[in-house]
């Protein structure tokens, strides 16, 4: 039972495009929602978050839009660059908790 | 300079043989966790603890022991190594449940 999903599990832009990375969640009481970054060899390491309160959140080419109605999220990355080739795990959490449930990711591509 | 720092960097065992790894931070924070990451699964939680000397199971702790014997360190001990086992396994620490810390990662082959 996986309760975020994300979408498309691997993605290939060109240098300069959108990259859009979708993530879904099941559990209403998910109230916070980080985007962890992954290059190979390395651990993740927190992008950008956001909390259930808000519907935007920019972090200069990276935004992240939350519908809560849908309960769906995704992350924007404006003018990609060789160097975002990355994994992306969209990750939630919620009120009160430590503990944190990641999306299996999605593996990003950007071709020069 | 690495703030959660992980041992082995890579193992290979054979099965049915005990593998710990350990797990080291220097960020002061309370939680540590363990999580394994195999493709098309992301980062699923094994063990984590929120105190030194208490752990508490996390989503797939069958086969996997944990320890925190300081609230610095954390040992992910597995008595009976299986193929299933195979596996990059990844330790994090957080202070705050807005941003989780982590080390380098264990890559662990089990033949």
């Amino acid at each position: 039972q996986q309760q975020v999903r994300q979408s498309p599990q691997s993605l290939t832009v060109w240098e300069g495009e959108t990259a859009i990375l979708n993530c879904s969640y099941e559990n209403s009481a998910f109230d916070y929602f980080p985007w962890y970054q992954q290059f190979p060899g390395e651990g993740p390491a927190l992008l950008i978050s956001i909390l259930s309160v808000s519907d935007k959140k920019e972090d200069g080419r990276f935004t992240i839009f939350f519908n809560k109605r849908e309960k769906k999220l995704s992350l924007h990355i404006a003018d990609s660059q060789p160097g975002d080739s990355a994994t992306y795990f969209c990750a939630a959490s919620g009120t009160g908790g430590y503990k944190v449930v990641f999306g299996s990711g999605t593996r990003l591509l950007v071709s020069p | 300079e690495a703030a959660v720092t992980q041992s082995p960097r890579s193992k290979v065992a054979v099965t049915g043989g005990k593998v710990t790894l350990s797990c080291h931070q220097t960020n002061n924070h309370d939680y540590m966790y363990w999580y394994r990451q195999d493709t098309g699964h992301g980062l699923r939680l094994i063990h984590y603890s929120y105190v030194a000397d208490s752990t508490e199971k996390g989503d797939i702790p069958d086969g996997y022991k944990a320890s925190r014997p300081s609230q610095e360190n954390f040992s992910l001990i597995l008595e009976l190594a299986s193929l299933s086992q195979t596996a990059v396994y990844f330790c994090a620490s957080s202070g705050t449940r807005y941003e989780q810390y982590f080390g380098p990662g264990t890559r662990l082959t089990v033949l």
